[in-house]
Parts: structure tokens; sequence; C-alpha cells
């Protein structure tokens, strides 16, 4: 099983819709989740963090299930403005260093917000 | 507030030149710093991390080098380029000691070899 894992997409929603991204992980001892949302060609902008069973952020909700070992992001009212790659990020409590903390990245799923 | 940036933003370079890629950190001390790749349609792969100056640490043997001369700069240097060493570079900071482990990542930059 892949360290986190997420479905490529491409995602094609029109504008107003509400749309739902899962994630899974595989190290059962994660504490700390992410998503961050990624620009064509830009870097990745962190989105939110999910430090305990969820967290929301005006049209956004990210939910986690650790029984079943994932993490969703839901976004409510698309907005053209949306479209990007969503990735979803975990910290595996692999400790680099004193510190430090190594956070495994999943390859994000594209979403594309059509008017 | 930090800000990260990266120079230079896009870069092409033939096959066995060196390479000098610089990342510096503002508004912050002492901060964790990182640099990935990420190749075409790919994920990001961590390739080194440091904690402090003179500290590096590499995730993935390959031909690419890091430094941190100073508390806020890090370098990722190459004496020979490979064609597989193509993508995009990001380097990226983290508070030491907060107990979050939010990233927040720079600007990039697009290396192609040739």
């Amino acid at each position: 099983r892949k360290e986190v894992e997420q479905d490529p997409g491409p995602f094609n929603v029109p504008e107003g819709a509400t749309v739902a991204f899962n994630c899974t992980y595989s190290n059962s001892a994660s504490q700390s989740f992410f998503w961050y949302r990624q620009d064509c060609r830009k870097e990745p902008k962190l989105l939110m963090s999910v430090y305990s069973s969820g967290n929301e952020d005006g049209r956004f909700t990210a939910q986690l299930n650790r029984a079943s070992q994932y993490i969703s992001l839901l976004i409510r009212d698309s907005k053209l403005s949306d479209s990007a790659t969503y990735l979803c990020v975990v910290n595996p409590l692999s400790r680099l260093g004193a510190g430090s903390y190594q956070l495994t990245f999943g390859k994000g799923t594209k979403l594309s917000v059509i008017p | 507030s930090q800000t990260i940036h990266q120079w230079p933003a896009t870069l092409v370079q033939p096959v066995g030149s060196p390479l000098s890629l610089e990342c510096t950190v503002e508004g912050t001390s002492n901060p964790n710093l990182y640099w990935y790749r990420q190749a075409a349609g790919r994920g990001l792969q961590l390739l080194f991390y440091s904690v402090g100056i003179g500290q590096i640490s590499s995730e993935v043997p390959q031909n690419l080098s890091a430094s941190r001369p100073q508390d806020r700069q890090f370098i990722l240097s190459s004496k020979k380029l490979l064609l597989s060493d193509s993508g995009f570079y990001l380097c990226a900071w983290a508070s030491f000691g907060t107990g979050t482990d939010e990233q927040y990542f720079g600007p990039g930059t697009r290396l192609t070899v040739t």
C-alpha cells in the first residue's frame, strides 16, 4: 500500500457544485494531516491543517477518519479559482532529527471548475 | 511575517554543467529547511533537510548536495548535472520546536537539463 494515496482525477465540476476528495494513508501512527493546494507550475500552498477529527474554513471542510485511515476534503460552492491540484500530506512521525519532521506528500488530485 | 525566496526562477543547463540554487528565509530564526524535487507527473520527493547551520541530512543518494552556510540560507548544488535532474526544485521552511508540522514553500526553480 502506498504511503499516501489519492485519486489523480481530474474532477471536472460546474461552478457552484460541491466536490469531495479522499486520501488514504498507510501509517496508522500518523498524527497530523494537511491539505495543500498547488496551482499549475507554482509551489504548493497550505490550505488546511487537520490535527483532530476535522477542520472547517469557509467553504472548505477537512475530515479525518483514523479508524479507516483516510482524510477527506470537501469544497462547497466551487469557484473557478478553486481549479488546482490538491495535495494530501501526512506526517508519518518518522522523525528526521530533533525538531524536524518529514511530511509525506500524495501525488495530488486535479480539480477543474467549469463555468 | 515570514517570506521565503528562491532563485533563479527558471534555469536551462547542459548535461555535465554545475548547479547552484539558493533559498533564503526572512522573518524567522533557526528554521528547519528542506529541499524537494517534483518531477513531471510525480509527487514531491524530499532531497535534503537541515535543522541548523552546517547540519545537512540526505534522503536520497544522488549527484546533488546541499549546504547551509547561514541560519536562513540553504543552497542546493551539483558538480555535474544529469538529464534526470530536470524538475521543479522547491525549498521549504518550518518552525523549529513549535509542535506544529506545517511547511511553507518558496516559489521554486524550474530546472531543465538539456
